[in-house]
């Protein structure tokens, strides 16, 4: 149980086009989803709190207009990597959890590249 | 000093060793403890979850927890090679609702055949 799917696994796209990365909960309903970013060797960073059927509460020094996230129903958020740039190039990885005081699960990622 | 810290490694350890994994932490506020393990290019793989000091055990796997201390610690007993990976620690505010966890920077594991 509490499986997370997160699509796509990889992408490539050009410079200043947006690409958009879904997470879905399979097996739960979540009501919070949580989106991270890992850059190569590093840990993972916590960008924003995806809520169901509210705006998402974003990190310090996150940009909310660059990184929209939507998150529609209870078994699906979505990031949206708007205008992207080379530097926005890494891993992006969404989590959920099955209720309070239960641990996050996480997808297996989406590693975008920007060219 | 940042609230959680963790020996990066890397760790390079043969095949059935006994492999310890530290991190330590600065809020005593804290009290929700979990471990991960994340493959190369994969997303982070739960592997303990505990909330009280003392050990937990989940096969190979034992999670130590010493809240006087402020000290959290995964044993993997008779290590495998499968058991190559980054090994992140991982703890949540005990007030916070929001599940949000706080990382350490991951432990890189090599177990050689």
């Amino acid at each position: 149980g509490a499986v997370v799917s997160q699509h796509p696994s990889w992408v490539i796209c050009k410079s200043g086009t947006s690409v958009k990365i879904e997470c879905r909960s399979l097996d739960f309903q979540a009501t919070t989803m949580f989106w991270y970013r890992q850059f190569p060797k590093q840990s993972l960073m916590l960008m924003a709190t995806s809520n169901e059927g509210s705006k998402a509460t974003y990190e310090q020094g996150v940009e909310k207009d660059k990184f929209l996230i939507n998150h529609a129903s209870l078994t699906l958020s979505t990031l949206t990597v708007t205008s992207a740039h080379p530097e926005d190039s890494s891993f992006y990885i969404c989590s959920a959890r099955v209720g309070q005081g239960s641990p996050l699960h996480f997808g297996n990622g989406t590693r975008l590249t920007v060219t | 000093q940042k609230e959680v810290e963790q020996d990066p490694g890397p760790l390079s350890v043969p095949e059935g060793a006994i492999v310890s994994l530290n991190c330590t932490y600065s809020n005593s506020a804290f009290q929700y403890f979990m471990w991960y393990r994340q493959y190369s290019r994969k997303g982070p793989e739960l592997l303990m979850y505990t909330y009280s000091s003392g050990n937990k055990e989940d096969g190979r796997f034992t999670a130590q927890v010493d809240k006087s201390s402020k000290y959290i610690s995964l044993f993997i007993r008779d290590s495998q090679p499968s058991d190559s990976a980054t090994y992140l620690c991982a703890i949540v505010h005990g007030s916070s609702n929001t599940g949000k966890l706080i990382f350490g920077q991951g432990t890189t594991l090599q177990v050689k055949p």
